[in-house]
């Protein structure tokens, strides 16, 4: 099983609104990160978790607060939002990396709307 | 960081080798370029990764060049399911972070 599964698909809020975001992966894999991509932009960094520790945080508001409550699961929990935090919200993991190469796994993304 | 450079958009004809460049100049000596493709809104989909040696797989051949400023992912045989957004990335050393560069855009022509 290669999959990492992210839970909503879509979803709408508004500024006032708290909301959560889930991802999902049952391949070992002690990396998980999320990634925010706005219409044709590249994927950008917000947060690495490594062994359910958060290792970085790339200056992130703290609207976004990221939780890793066990090895499988990563969540992005959403207060507060901005229009302009309406984008494309990635998840993906990996094996602990290190100084080794390992590839990180995708998942399809949770298409947020803030009204 | 290393960052990458690659030209925002190409055209392939079907079965044609299709041949993305991509410029890391400053990368660092354990620095591994990894190619990653894209296609509209789904998740990125890794394709090939290498550090000095050029690589090759079912997908894709990836070529670095010997001073490791530059590299080439190569598509055989391109079809028009290899329409995406390719993007070059270069994996900070001994880290877990992946910063994407811009990409290009194939778009493969019947």
């Amino acid at each position: 099983d290669t999959e990492v599964t992210q839970t909503p698909k879509h979803l709408v809020m508004g500024m006032t609104n708290k909301k959560s975001l889930k991802c999902e992966q049952h391949m070992g894999h002690r990396a998980m990160y999320w990634y925010k991509q706005k219409a044709k932009k590249p994927p950008e960094l917000m947060f690495v978790y490594s062994y359910e520790k958060l290792s970085i945080n790339e200056s992130v508001p703290s609207r976004f607060s990221p939780e890793c409550p066990n090895s499988s699961l990563l969540n992005l929990h959403l207060h507060a939002l901005q229009p302009e935090d309406s984008a494309l919200y990635l998840c993906a993991s990996s094996q602990e990396s290190g100084v080794n190469s390992y590839e990180q796994y995708f998942g399809p993304g949770t298409r947020l709307t803030v009204t | 960081d290393a960052k990458t450079t690659q030209p925002p958009s190409m055209d392939c004809a079907e079965g044609r080798a299709a041949n993305l460049p991509c410029n890391h100049s400053t990368i660092s000596g354990n620095e591994y370029v990894y190619w990653y493709r894209q296609i509209h809104s789904q998740g990125p989909q890794y394709i090939i990764h290498g550090l000095k040696n050029n690589e090759t797989n079912e997908m894709a051949s990836l070529i670095i060049t010997e001073d490791r400023k530059s590299s080439t992912l190569i598509l055989p045989h391109a079809t028009l399911r290899d329409t995406a957004v390719y993007y070059c990335i270069v994996r900070v050393e001994a880290g877990n972070q992946f910063y994407f560069g811009t990409g290009t855009s194939l778009t493969v022509i019947p």
